[in-house]
């Protein structure tokens, strides 16, 4: 079984452009989560997605913003890019049946470079 | 709200010693609790998780965790470590009554097993 797949593994823009970030979660998975890895802050929840909603975000800015497909697949969107916003991002999936107790399945990350 | 602490920023170890890797958590609300583990160049793979019942819980790789409710701590140990255990360990919480499962995560802990 193909587990979480991101693309592209790793995006250079520079500060003001848009970036976008994919993600396919493991089949048969509908809720897909997006973490933020920066250097110094660790990792940050920033998005989560379920049945195509929005359900919760983190505490970031609006122009972190995605959507989540028929297919369940999501994007993640990064508008006004700027330095700090370089970081390793990580995708999530489950199966979204469980509740809060249920086992997130990552993917391998983008990691994202702006300059 | 939520917060993890993870005490040690990096554990240097020998090979075939025993670790601990230290977690407490603060939350005001019920948790279930949750240790990740991220090997060099890859995404979070789950190691162990607390839901319930016994507060010692176990994984196939030799790992194990202590949920302490009392002094909110949910340390890790493996009583022999080998140089594929090198990586870096995310302790995790997430609300039990939460839709969805967002989780909060520690700062992480570096272990480096040595020869």
């Amino acid at each position: 079984e193909a587990g979480v797949t991101q693309s592209p593994t790793h995006l250079i823009k520079t500060r003001g452009q848009q970036a976008t970030l994919r993600c396919s979660p493991i089949s048969g998975h509908t809720s897909v989560y997006w973490y933020q890895q920066a250097l110094g802050l660790g990792l940050q929840f920033l998005l989560w997605y379920d049945e195509g909603e929005e359900r919760n975000r983190g505490n970031f800015p609006p122009r972190f913003s995605g959507r989540q497909f028929p297919n369940y697949s999501s994007e993640l969107n990064v508008n006004a890019l700027e330095l700090e916003d370089s970081a390793l991002y990580l995708c999530a999936s489950s199966a979204g049946t469980s509740g809060s107790g249920e086992t997130q399945y990552f993917g391998p990350g983008t990691r994202l470079l702006v300059l | 709200a939520q917060s993890v602490t993870q005490l040690d920023s990096q554990v240097p170890v020998f090979e075939e010693a025993p670790v601990e890797l230290r977690c407490n958590y603060s939350s005001s609300v019920s948790v279930y609790l949750f240790w990740y583990v991220q090997y060099p160049n890859q995404g979070l793979q789950l190691l162990l998780k607390y839901l319930s019942g016994s507060t010692l819980v176990e994984s196939i790789n030799g790992f194990e965790a202590e949920f302490n409710k009392s002094q909110t701590s949910f340390h890790l140990r493996k009583p022999s470590v080998h140089i594929s255990d090198t990586a870096e360990y995310f302790c995790a919480v997430s609300d039990i009554k939460a839709a969805g499962n967002k989780l909060t995560f520690g700062g992480g802990t570096r272990v480096l097993v040595k020869p």
